[in-house]
């Protein structure tokens, strides 16, 4: 069955600090990994993509790898900042078009 | 650019009512998506467009959803008849490619919602 997990559901940690977010998957066949970033009352907003032969792109402070044989990934987060504070959203593409959304992890960043 | 346009931003309605979601995807973009986001299930994909033409509704809960986009700027989600557990928070996003297109082309673009609560 395809599924994508991430942890940990939710996260507290204080501003300046890193955390580093989960996302495994079971989806065949595998086209690309996204990762977005959801505020409050928001839209989801692209971080990264990559395809299979990308092992790590960065964004800013978040940088996401991805390891597609054990088929994990994971968002870095550097210094974190009060504004990092947001749900963070695994999604895997297989075939050409079908869609598989993680549950999301919730962040909050604290002073 | 304006980005993704969804409108109402809000919509609260009774059970049976028809109700109609708006959306006006990025000028250029030849994908258009809409998803059903709760807390239960999070973010559902429910159908998408390419140029104008419906290529997958498999997520469409049930016959009561439709969706039609008459061209490339608007597209429209209608709900007939609401129910309560339709209640969720719809995202428009658009795209200029596919899965398969390169790292910018597959950059998905969402709107702000529409928040529906169905009485």
């Amino acid at each position: 069955k395809n599924q994508v997990e991430q942890s940990p559901q939710s996260l507290i940690i204080l501003e300046g600090k890193n955390c580093t977010l989960q996302c495994n998957y079971t989806v065949s066949p595998f086209s690309n990994l996204r990762w977005y970033k959801q505020d409050t009352g928001r839209g989801p907003v692209s971080l990264t993509i990559m395809t299979f032969s990308e092992n790590t792109k960065s964004n800013g402070r978040y940088t996401a790898t991805l390891d597609a044989d054990t088929k994990q990934s994971s968002l870095h987060i550097t210094a974190s900042q009060l504004s990092d504070s947001a749900s963070y959203i695994c999604v895997v593409s297989y075939y050409t078009d079908k869609l598989i959304f993680g549950t999301g992890t919730r962040l909050q960043v604290f002073p | 650019d304006a980005g993704v346009i969804q409108s109402p931003r809000h919509e609260v309605t009774e059970m049976g009512q028809e109700v109609t979601l708006r959306c006006k995807p990025i000028s250029g973009h030849d994908y258009l998506f809409w998803y059903r986001q709760t807390m239960m299930r999070g973010l559902e994909l429910l159908i998408y467009f390419n140029n104008n033409v419906p290529i997958d509704d498999s997520g469409m809960p049930e016959d009561r959803f439709s969706a039609k986009m008459p061209n490339a700027s608007f597209s429209t989600l209608k709900i007939q008849p609401s129910e309560p557990r339709d209640s969720a928070v719809y995202f428009c996003a658009s795209s200029l490619g596919g899965s398969w297109a390169g790292d910018k082309a597959e950059t998905q673009y969402f709107g702000p919602g529409t928040r529906l609560l169905v009485l």
